[in-house]
């Protein structure tokens, strides 16, 4: 049973540009959700998609959004790129939201120059 | 109010010791305690994982104590193995009727095992 896949697995960008990233869950879970982890604010929660509607959004500028697709698919974009964006991007998976084991992709790394 | 704290921040243990790491938390809404551990490269993958109506819950050589008046909670690892060397968080979530689930996790900030042989 295939993971959860995220690509691109590294990517550098520039101040300013933007950056789409993608998941493509368990297949079956129906609930992603996305979290960035860096050195010093470690692992936060982003937000969260099901049924292709975003159901929990963690404190994050509205330079962050994601969206689900009717596959479970789901993509986060993050535009005008700062400094403090780089960072690993996570996306996880479960069968419904209200219950199961949140299983974790292995990540986007997104540098920012 | 919803931080968790977790330390230490790093572990030296020997092959075959205990390691122990703690977690304390203030919202009491919280309602769903998981343990995940990530090695470099990889993304986080749950351990074990406990919820307030249960004081401790063993899986093979892991066990979490859960002490609900003091709002903290604990991992042991027995028989500590270099397998293990890896970063280990603890989270907790809301309630479902608040969250909708448990996917809206709250982590601690981690901390780096590293076990001899």
């Amino acid at each position: 049973k295939a993971g959860v896949t995220q690509t691109p697995r590294y990517l550098i960008k520039t101040r300013g540009q933007q950056v789409t990233l993608s998941c493509s869950p368990i297949s079956g879970h129906r609930s992603v959700s996305w979290y960035q982890q860096t050195p010093g604010q470690g692992l936060q929660f982003l937000f969260e998609y099901f049924s292709e509607t975003q159901r929990n959004k963690g404190n994050f500028p509205g330079r962050f959004s994601g969206r689900q697709f009717s596959n479970s698919r789901s993509e986060m974009n993050v535009s005008t790129l700062e400094l403090g964006d780089s960072a690993l991007y996570l996306c996880a998976s479960k069968k419904l939201p209200q219950a199961g084991e949140l299983f974790f992709g292995e990540g986007s790394r997104l540098t920012v120059l | 109010q919803q931080q968790v704290k977790q330390s230490p921040q790093s572990l030296i243990v020997q092959k075959g010791g205990i390691s122990i790491i703690n977690c304390a938390y203030e919202n009491t809404a919280f309602d769903y305690f998981p343990w995940y551990q990530q090695f470099p490269g990889k993304g986080p993958a749950l351990l074990i994982a406990i919820r307030p109506d249960v004081s401790e819950k063993k899986e093979g050589r892991f066990t979490i104590s859960f002490n609900k008046s003091a709002k903290q909670f604990s991992l042991h690892i027995m028989d500590s193995q270099p397998g293990d060397s890896a970063t280990y968080f603890c989270a907790a979530s809301p309630t479902a009727l608040v969250s909708g689930g448990y996917n809206k996790l709250i982590f601690g900030a981690g901390t780096r095992l590293a076990v001899h042989p």
